[in-house]
């Protein structure tokens, strides 16, 4: 059971938007900030979204981030077949001491 | 560009001891707090410690306190993770990453390629 809650699954078709939630705690996501990362099929994470809303440098600005209150959102519009991946929310968590990811979620390009 | 190469990887005999290395280069090692996460076959990703900058603040998941100790070698720009009384549940791709930060609490932004550990007789 991960500290931070994902769908397990978002589909939608090309060119489409869709968007994955990602919810936590006061403790975590109430007072710090998300990051988002994709992860294609054998490679290791990458940044895609930091401090809520900030795309890392080099990421299409397809991808967005956004936050309110105890939870974050990542968006994806124009969607592409190349997009299909595992998507993770993370953030440092006040209680724990310590960073906690949620539990991921596959998106499928229909 | 930033390069982090995890190496110690392979398989391990339940109970004993190991280590795993992460070399670093393309940035100033020593101005960034250091992760180790770690992935289970089929499974997302579990966060397991962080060491800052100097290495003298370090925290890790209560899943692996007393039992994996960061540490790391900034003359040496290498990260360590020492890894005690290892179980199966302990095999999964480790992974290397960078911190935005020095203190380790800013996000990571960087990964290494991970390293495959096998807990196994």
């Amino acid at each position: 059971q991960s500290v931070l809650t994902q769908p397990p699954s978002v589909s939608a078709a090309p060119r489409q938007r869709v968007t994955i939630s990602c919810s936590g705690s006061n403790s975590n996501i109430g007072q710090n900030g998300v990051d988002w990362y994709q992860q294609l099929p054998g490679a290791p994470p990458k940044l895609l979204v930091y401090y809520d809303d900030q795309v890392a440098s080099g990421v299409s600005d397809r991808f967005s981030g956004s936050k309110s209150g105890t939870s974050a959102s990542l968006a994806i519009s124009g969607l592409q077949s190349d997009d299909e991946a595992a998507y993770y929310c993370a953030a440092w968590d006040d209680s724990r001491k310590g960073w906690v990811f949620g539990g991921g979620t596959q998106l499928t390009v229909l | 560009q930033v390069q982090l190469v995890e190496s110690g990887g392979g398989v391990v005999q339940p109970g004993r001891p190991h280590r795993l290395s992460c070399e670093a280069s393309g940035f100033t090692f020593s101005n960034h707090g250091m992760h180790w996460v770690r992935q289970a076959p089929g499974k997302g990703l579990e966060w397991l410690a962080v060491i800052s900058f100097d290495g003298n603040k370090n925290y890790s998941t209560d899943l692996v306190m007393g039992r994996f100790t960061i540490s790391r070698d900034n003359s040496k720009n290498t990260l360590y993770l020492q890894m005690n009384n290892l179980n199966g549940d302990d095999t999964a791709v480790y992974y290397c990453a960078k911190d935005m930060g020095v203190s380790g609490s800013q996000g990571i932004d960087s990964w290494g390629r991970g390293t495959l550990v096998i807990v196994s007789s």
